[in-house]
């Protein structure tokens, strides 16, 4: 199946740092990528489905200035969580779909994010 | 009420035991439905998809209800690799893909 690669796996930043997390389709084009968040034993909820070259479409409550996202091309997208607060510690997970049906969706390996 | 609801769970089986994770969803429209497997801090994989007319992968039968919009998934043989956390997945078409709180499944020895 389609390959994506999250980087990085694992981070521990402080209290007001920014954190970038990336998110590439290596074997094929996604022109629409999304970021969810998983706290522990609670389901992936969806943040933002990120459209290559437009703006980015938040889910309600997750607030679009702390969590800048970037689909600068086709096989790359990129979430900054600005400003990290401890409250923001989480498993971040990217998924693309190949573009033009509702297949199967295929996810990254996963983001521990760690604010101390 | 949850767009995606399933078994609360957790389940605790013995080995070789059957067991069944029941799923449903409230949107109608939806079109694409899928169970994925999710591991301790791993990300999901795709167990399988489900298609109308059930559909059966090896040990594992999912079927799916479209009138009462509810989806299953069965297990036999249970195998201690299969302790996972199981997801119910519905996708409309061309949208984002909407997952269920996840049944957990313990297969002990």
């Amino acid at each position: 199946g389609a390959v994506v690669s999250q980087h990085p796996s694992r981070v521990i930043c402080k209290s007001g740092t920014s954190v970038k997390i990336e998110c590439r389709s290596l074997d094929f084009q996604a022109t629409t990528m999304f970021w969810y968040r998983q706290f522990p034993k609670q389901s992936l909820m969806l943040m933002a489905t990120s459209n290559e070259g437009s703006k980015a479409t938040y889910e309600q409550g997750v607030e679009k200035d702390k969590f800048l996202i970037n689909h600068a091309s086709l096989t790359l997208s990129t979430l900054t969580v600005t400003s990290a607060h401890p409250e923001d510690s989480s498993f971040y997970i990217c998924s693309a779909r190949v573009s033009g049906s509702g297949t199967e969706a295929f996810f990254g390996q996963g983001t521990r994010l760690t604010v101390v | 009420r949850k767009e995606v609801e399933q078994d609360p769970g957790p389940f605790n089986v013995p080995e070789g035991a059957t067991v069944a994770f029941n799923c449903t969803y409230s949107n109608s429209a939806s079109q694409s439905f899928f169970w994925y497997r999710q591991d301790c801090r791993k990300e999901p994989k795709l167990l399988m998809s489900v298609y109308s007319s059930g559909n059966e992968d090896g040990r594992f039968t999912a079927q799916l209800n479209r009138a009462s919009q509810y989806i299953s998934l069965l297990i036999r043989d249970s195998k201690l690799s299969d302790s996972a956390t199981y997801l119910c997945v519905v996708n409309y078409y061309g949208q984002n893909f909407v997952f269920g709180p996840g049944t957990r499944l313990s297969v002990l020895p």
